[in-house]
């Protein structure tokens, strides 16, 4: 069964440092989203990318977040300087159409120290 | 704005013994109903879309209906590999992929 891929899987990074999580969506999928969870709360939504164009943003998601698309495979997020209060399972997911169930990925769990 | 709760938060359950995961949301418009399963650190696995009142959706144990309100899950004769998060989430109109969560309901089935 086709998968949504993540890399790393577990990633510690120093408070201020860039970095960038990947991801391989299903070959076939046009959305793509990034969503985070915090240790014991609720999964949130960050945004969502078709047509190599973000549709939706939350409120989340201010400068120091960005996403790309660089090839025909990859979606990463990139965040500029990391802050503490980042530390959370990021999750990528992707869609054939934006009214369905969406894939999510196992994840990259994010530490800033 | 786009709310979903979920309850109870935590659920034990007996091996074989049914019982339903209630999920209410309120919504400007709602597009689609979702039910994930999540496990410890993994993430959400896909389960059930359910996209007006009156939709009923059945995957072996698992059965999900919709009313204009709410959702439920229910579980039926449950397994102990039923022992999951069970996650309930909204897409609203107006939006473009953005889903709601709720804080989800930790099931555990004993055997």
């Amino acid at each position: 069964e086709p998968e949504v891929t993540q890399t790393p899987s577990h990633q510690v990074t120093q408070m201020g440092q860039e970095v960038i999580l990947r991801c391989v969506p299903i070959s076939n999928h046009l959305y793509f989203y990034w969503y985070r969870q915090i240790l014991g709360q609720k999964v949130e939504f960050l945004v969502s990318f078709y047509n190599n164009e973000i549709s939706e943003k939350s409120e989340i998601f201010d400068d120091q977040f960005s996403v790309e698309r660089p090839d025909g495979s990859n979606f990463t997020l990139k965040i500029r300087s990391t802050k503490l209060e980042d530390s959370a399972m990021y999750f990528c997911a992707s869609s054939v159409f934006d009214r369905e169930g969406y894939t999510f990925g196992s994840g990259t769990r994010l530490t800033v120290v | 704005e786009d709310q979903v709760t979920q309850s109870p938060e935590a659920l034990r359950l007996q091996e074989g013994e049914s019982s339903s995961l209630n999920c209410s949301y309120t919504v400007s418009g709602l597009r689609g109903l979702f039910w994930y399963r999540q496990d410890p650190g993994k993430g959400p696995e896909f389960l059930f879309t359910l996209y007006s009142a009156g939709e009923e959706k059945e995957k072996e144990r698992l059965k999900a209906t919709l009313t204009k309100k709410e959702s439920f899950l229910h579980i039926t004769a449950p397994k102990p590999e039923d022992s999951a998060t069970y996650l309930c989430a909204v897409h609203g109109s107006g939006n473009t992929g953005k889903l709601i969560f709720g804080q989800g309901t930790t099931l555990q089935v004993k055997p």
